[in-house]
């Protein structure tokens, strides 16, 4: 069956960078882009971007603009995503979810997991 | 001020009918598709529709979905204690160049 499989959680303090990863299985990696959400304690999911899985191109959130990368394995069906210069209000946890399209769609299905990251001194 | 409005709780009885309102905007709503999504208490958020009013396979036929303008409604038919959880639409917003989701509809099966 579809699954994805997110790493472990982290706990960074201020100014670091966290790296995350989502492992696909069950369909052809490349077919399909990576979309990744983040949802703080007790808010609503915050889509953070995607990644196309086959080229590597990548859109991302105005508001983490310049502090998020996407990036991908084709050869491990794994999607990264690294956010730098965290802050307590990164404090969140992170999902990665297979998207039904880019830019224009807000369909995913299956999502991972989920990874918690705690930002804290 | 949220860009997609839910009310924040909805509640009904076994058996009952509820639905549940999403509010956009002609650059979220009123120009792409609708998505629902059930969030149970500790674990991922889960597609419930998609394109407006499509279940995938696996989601019962309770569940519903409708579009009218700017606005989407959720509805949920013979209401079962598993139904409690957060509901959230989600739309991609023209405007902002970005996915939005709702504020979320917490459900509680009286």
């Amino acid at each position: 069956q579809v699954q994805l499989v997110q790493s472990g959680a982290e706990v960074k303090k201020p100014g670091a960078s966290v790296k995350v990863s989502c492992k696909a299985s069950g369909y052809t990696f490349t077919t399909y882009p990576i979309h990744w959400m983040r949802q703080a304690p007790g808010q609503r999911p915050e889509w953070v971007g995607w990644i196309n899985a086959d080229i590597g191109n990548t859109k991302h959130s105005q508001k983490l603009q310049g502090r998020v990368t996407l990036t991908r394995d084709t050869s491990a069906s794994t999607a990264y995503m690294e956010l730098s210069s965290l802050t307590s209000e990164d404090t969140a946890v992170y999902y990665c979810a297979r998207g039904w399209g880019y830019s224009g769609y807000a369909r995913f299905d299956p999502w991972g997991q989920g990874t918690l990251v705690i930002v804290s001194s | 001020q949220s860009v997609l409005t839910q009310p924040p709780s909805a509640s009904g009885t076994p058996g009952q009918r509820v639905t549940i309102s999403c509010s956009g905007s002609s650059s979220n709503i009123g120009s792409n598709s609708v998505n629902w999504y059930q969030q149970l208490p500790g674990t991922a958020p889960k597609l419930l529709i998609y394109i407006n009013n499509e279940r995938p396979s696996g989601v019962p036929d309770r569940f519903s979905g409708s579009k009218s303008g700017a606005s989407a409604s959720l509805a949920i038919s013979g209401l079962q204690s598993e139904d409690e959880a957060h509901y959230y639409c989600a739309v991609w917003d023209d405007s902002l160049n970005g996915v939005v989701f709702g504020g979320g509809t917490k459900l509680t099966v009286l």
